[in-house]
């Protein structure tokens, strides 16, 4: 079966720990995504990557970093510099950025910082 | 400046018709996407308009009008597992996001 998987579900840190988000996919996408969803807010793009070993920042990149080391990996790290990192963090993927690519979310990770 | 308008919530009744609007004002436009999600769940695609006109689907439909910065999106025969957010997202090169989202519309349907 084919798609994107999160883990944890459900991830609870204390302030001022780093904690790194995973995302893996077998579809064979080339580029991925990583969004943050606060309650009533619309998707905010934290992180994209193209093709490996390379990343662009989104509207929110501050107090969060990835890596693309394979195709089928991007992980986030949430650092202890991020102000406010409890939200529902989502990753996608996408065959490629033309224009008619969709994105493929996978289940999100909810992170609690306590 | 990149800007996405949607009503945040509606209602509709079970077995009827509901449109669901989105306005947009982005410096650049390469095609508008809906996506559906459900409460806790990941977005899953339902349609892409890039040219102006309707687009069917089954019970959905999505109309795009560029030069009025505006689409729709049209649910029919409606069912209880509707209920759910659908998210209007833009594709805008121009700034640090190619997909730009707006805030949701959460559909409530009722009996």
């Amino acid at each position: 079966d084919g798609g994107i998987t999160q883990s944890p579900k459900y991830l609870f840190r204390k302030e001022g720990q780093n904690v790194t988000l995973s995302c893996e996919q077998n579809l064979n996408h080339d580029a991925m995504y990583w969004y943050r969803q606060d309650p009533g807010q619309g998707l905010r793009l934290i992180y994209y990557s193209q093709i490996v070993n390379d990343f662009q920042k989104g509207d929110i990149a501050e107090g969060y970093s990835v890596s693309r080391e394979k195709k089928e990996s991007f992980p986030l790290t949430v650092t202890s510099a991020q102000k406010n990192p409890t939200a529902f963090y989502l990753c996608a993927s996408s065959t490629g950025l033309a224009d008619y690519n969709e994105q493929f979310f996978g289940p999100g990770t909810r992170l609690t910082v306590l | 400046g990149q800007n996405i308008d949607q009503p945040t919530e509606m209602t509709a009744t079970e077995g009827a018709i509901v449109q669901i609007n989105c306005t947009y004002q982005t410096s650049g436009f390469n095609g508008l996407f809906w996506y559906q999600q459900h409460a806790g769940e990941a977005p899953t695609f339902l349609s892409y308009n890039v040219l102006d006109g309707l687009e069917e689907k089954g019970r959905f439909s999505s109309f795009l009008s560029r030069s009025k910065g505006y689409s729709y999106l049209l649910l029919k025969e409606l069912q209880m597992k509707d209920s759910a957010s659908y998210l209007c997202a833009v594709r805008d090169y121009s700034g640090n996001t190619p997909l730009v989202f707006g805030k949701g519309t959460r559909l409530s349907v009722i009996a």
